[in-house]
């Protein structure tokens, strides 16, 4: 079956622009993930939704990031007002669950360049 | 601390060595563990999911001990395609769920 897919794979825009970074979920994957990764580091959480509503939005560095997901589907990732500090591969994950059994299902991400 | 915590690497072994690598969770309420395998430049995959009597697939041998809190995955005849960062992870009920360690580098050499 299909994997989780994001969208654009590569974005390049200019200091002070806004983006939106799309992911589509596995099919039936109620929890959905969204992380950063800069060049060389590991992953940092951002925030996690189960259905529409996000638990934990803890990871979110500021306020010119936010996230919404509907039809406990479809999520965008939305960051305005971008700096070049925002550069980084913006990875989402889906799980069919969160706890005990279940695991995480990642997209190839979506390479953001802040020039 | 972080909650979850590898060996920092890089780790350089030959082909054909066995290499291991550790990792340490303090949140003793965590209840999955997992290894991921990450390739320069790719997205995370799953290499195998950690149960508590340990378990096998291939060359790849994962180990959990519980009451020290800590996992452990030890890859034999190493090749060439090993070569990859590899993310444990740990699965709790609760905030984000899944914790990921900050990784291990392995580059196998010819």
């Amino acid at each position: 079956g299909a994997g989780v897919s994001q969208s654009p794979s590569n974005k390049v825009t200019e200091k002070g622009k806004d983006v939106e970074l799309r992911c589509d979920p596995i099919s039936g994957h109620t929890a959905l993930y969204w992380y950063r990764q800069r060049l060389g580091q590991g992953l940092e959480f951002l925030i996690y939704f189960q259905g529409n509503s996000a638990p934990d939005k803890s990871g979110l560095p500021s306020d010119r990031f936010s996230a919404e997901r509907t039809g406990e589907s479809v999520s965008t990732l939305t960051i305005q007002r971008t700096q070049q500090e925002d550069s980084a591969v913006y990875l989402c994950a889906s799980s069919f669950g969160t706890g005990k059994g279940n695991t995480q299902y990642f997209g190839p991400g979506t390479r953001l360049t802040v020039l | 601390r972080k909650e979850v915590e590898q060996d920092p690497g890089p780790f350089n072994v030959p082909e054909g060595a066995t290499v291991a690598f550790n990792c340490t969770y303090s949140n003793s309420a965590s209840q999955s563990f997992f290894w991921y395998r990450q390739d320069c430049r790719k997205e995370p995959k799953l290499l195998m999911s950690v149960y508590s009597s340990g378990n096998e697939d291939g060359r790849f041998t994962a180990q959990l001990n519980r009451a020290s809190q800590y996992i452990s995955l030890l890859i034999r005849d190493s090749k060439l395609s090993d070569s990859a960062t590899y993310l444990c992870v740990v699965n709790r009920n609760y905030g984000q769920n899944f914790v990921f360690g900050p990784g291990t580098r392995l580059s196998v050499l010819p």
